[in-house]
Formats: C-alpha cells, sequence, structure tokens
C-alpha cells in the first residue's frame, strides 16, 4: 500500500524567510499527490497537486511543490512566508486501491514576527 | 450545495452512548469518504462510498463503527456505545471520480467529539 512520510514534525520560521516542508512517499508507479493546510479550527483546504507532466505544481497563496521520482519526495516551498501561512500542512497520495487519499502526518508550521 | 457540510459541529456525549454525524456532500459529487483525525494527529481513513457499489469500509476501527449513505446524497456515520478514545474530530469528504483514481477530496469542517 501507498504510503507518506512528513519527516518535520514542527517547523519554525521567521517572517518572510522561505519554506520547505518535506514529504516522502512510498510507490512503485507514478503517484497522485496532494498536499493540503489545516488552519486552525478549520477543514483542510487543497493547495495543490500533482497527477504528471511538469514536475514543478503551482498552488494556491503562493505556495509550489516539486515532484522528484528519483528521491521519492514532493517537498513544498515558499519564497517568503507570511504570518497567515501558520497552520498544519499535510502531504496524501492516492491509495488506488481504496480510491482514497492516505495522509502523512502532518508538518505544524509557526510563524515568528 | 456549494461545500460539505458537517453536522453537528461539536458533539459531547457520555461513556456508553450512540452518536451520530452526518455529512452532506457537494451536489453532483458520487463519491464520499470518512476520516478521523484525532488530537495532533494526521487522519485517519475510515470509510469510502462510490455511487451504488458497495462501501469500502476497510478503514473501520471495529464493529461499533458503521455507515451509511442514501443514494448519492447524505452520509450518517454511527459510533455505538462511544468510548473516551473515540474523541476526534470526523471529517467527511466528497470528490468526483475520474477513472485514474486521482480523485480530489473537498473536506467539511468536521465533527468534533467529546467522550466523557
Amino acid at each position: 500500500a501507498q504510503s507518506v512520510t512528513q519527516p518535520d514534525i514542527h517547523i519554525t520560521v521567521s517572517e518572510g524567510a522561505s519554506l520547505e516542508l518535506r514529504c516522502n512517499y512510498s510507490y512503485g508507479a507514478t503517484p497522485y499527490l496532494f498536499w493540503y493546510v489545516q488552519s486552525p479550527g478549520q477543514g483542510l483546504q487543497l493547495l495543490l497537486k500533482y497527477f504528471s507532466g511538469d514536475t514543478l505544481v503551482q498552488g494556491i497563496k503562493g505556495f509550489e511543490a516539486e515532484f522528484k521520482r528519483s528521491q521519492s519526495s514532493f517537498n513544498l516551498r515558499k519564497p517568503s512566508v507570511h504570518w497567515s501561512d501558520a497552520a498544519e500542512y499535510f502531504c496524501a497520495v492516492v491509495d488506488t486501491g481504496r480510491r482514497a487519499l492516505t495522509f502523512g502526518s502532518g508538518t505544524r508550521l509557526q510563524v515568528q514576527p | 450545495g456549494a461545500g460539505v457540510s458537517q453536522s453537528p459541529s461539536n458533539k459531547v456525549t457520555e461513556k456508553g452512548k450512540d452518536v451520530e454525524l452526518r455529512c452532506d456532500p457537494i451536489s453532483g459529487h458520487t463519491a464520499l469518504y470518512w476520516y478521523r483525525q484525532r488530537l495532533g494527529q494526521g487522519l485517519e481513513f475510515l470509510i469510502y462510498f462510490q455511487g451504488n457499489s458497495a462501501p469500502d469500509k476497510s478503514g473501520l476501527p471495529s464493529d461499533r463503527f458503521s455507515a451509511e449513505r442514501t443514494g448519492e446524497s447524505v452520509s450518517t456515520l454511527t459510533i455505538q456505545r462511544t468510548q473516551q478514545e473515540d474523541s476526534a474530530v470526523y471529517l467527511c469528504a466528497s470528490s468526483l471520480v475520474r477513472v485514474s483514481g486521482a480523485n480530489v477530496l473537498t473536506f467539511g469542517a468536521g465533527s468534533r467529539l467529546t467522550v466523557l
């Protein structure tokens, strides 16, 4: 079965600094990959997705992610973090057996002024 | 509707009671999912409905958990004889179904269950 690992449980960055959140997946074929964000007290919002084609995908709120097959990674990046980006970020992969998403354990982002 | 609606948003119950959580998916979305999110943890898959096909119940943690869906509309997740470890946010999501299986899920705001 497909799985997702987010190695960083908690990350703190200064406002205006760049950000990279790591995600590694386990899947033999080309995976379908997603990043979701969960702000305090809210549901999950889709940031971006990768199905095929260009390995650098753009999302909402200035986020981007790069699919690297050789590293089995799909890291999320943002060049300049805003205080409103403080949230929990989840990487997910489609479990083609279940037709559902398998989520990583999440990375909590704190933004310092 | 415009989004996925879940009710109640908050539920406090006593251990041993039964609870029902409701999910109203986006109109036209034939796939519906339930996930559980315990405090500070990721999302656990519970169950998946797709049209009139038999649901995938492989994520349900025990026989105290069950779910139903009426056609391609509302779904109800029922937890019988609740235990304290059932305390969590229960998230519902819906999606269109792609042939590739790359379904894009839209989530509701969740139902927070607290078992005392």
